[in-house]
């Protein structure tokens, strides 16, 4: 049974390039959730989807960055023209249900923008 | 606002030297208390799920328990495999939110042989 997948796991971007990061959940899990790690940070909650819908991004900066889900396909957290500040490990999580449900973690993607 | 706590922030234990975690959370309705552990370069994985003051669970030299404030991961006899970096997250029932994570810093944990 595969976990949450992610890819790249490691990405170098240079300012002002696009960042497109992906994520595959467990399989049965319908619920997405993307947060950010910085450095001496703890994680942070970004956006959450399901299949089609964003359905609370209000973690996300209100410029430059965007999540989908689509119908088919992994879930992609994309970052338009990327600043030093992005550099940081994002992460996918995924569940089966919402409230009280545990989420499992993919690996990671570690930004770098150079 | 949701605040977790977590302390201390990172612990040197020796091999069988067992020691608690602490994690101190404010929130205004508590719906679950998660444990994670990370390992350097990888992802967040789940350990426990405690969702009211007085809850328990084990998972080998690991126990999680709640009260209304704080939550304490105690480690047993540890070993050196057990190093890596804990992490606490709460979920509460606060503003129809309630499937956000709210983490802690972590603490680091180090077990020499």
């Amino acid at each position: 049974n595969a976990g949450v997948m992610q890819n790249p796991r490691h990405l170098v971007r240079r300012r002002g390039q696009e960042a497109r990061l992906r994520c595959s959940p467990m399989k049965g899990h319908s619920h997405v959730y993307w947060y950010r790690q910085l450095p001496e940070e703890g994680l942070k909650f970004m956006v959450y989807l399901q299949k089609e819908n964003i359905i609370d991004e209000s973690g996300m900066p209100k410029e430059r960055f965007s999540a989908e889900f689509p119908k088919e396909g992994p879930s992609i957290l994309r970052i338009q023209q990327v600043v030093r500040g992005d550099s940081a490990a994002y992460f996918c999580a995924s569940s089966q249900g919402l409230a009280g449900v545990e989420q499992y973690f993919g690996p990671g993607t570690r930004l770098t923008v150079t | 606002e949701d605040q977790v706590t977590q302390s201390p922030e990172a612990l040197r234990l020796q091999e069988g030297e067992s020691s608690s975690l602490n994690c101190s959370y404010t929130v205004s309705g508590l719906r679950g208390l998660f444990w994670y552990r990370q390992d350097p370069g990888k992802g967040p994985e789940f350990l426990f799920t405690l969702y009211s003051a007085g809850e328990e669970k084990e998972k080998e030299r690991l126990k999680a328990t709640l009260t209304k404030k704080e939550s304490f991961l105690h480690i047993t006899a540890p070993k050196p495999e057990d190093s890596a970096t804990y992490l606490c997250a709460v979920q509460t029932n606060s503003g129809g939110s309630n499937y956000k994570l709210t983490f802690g810093k972590g603490t680091l944990l180090t077990v020499n042989p």
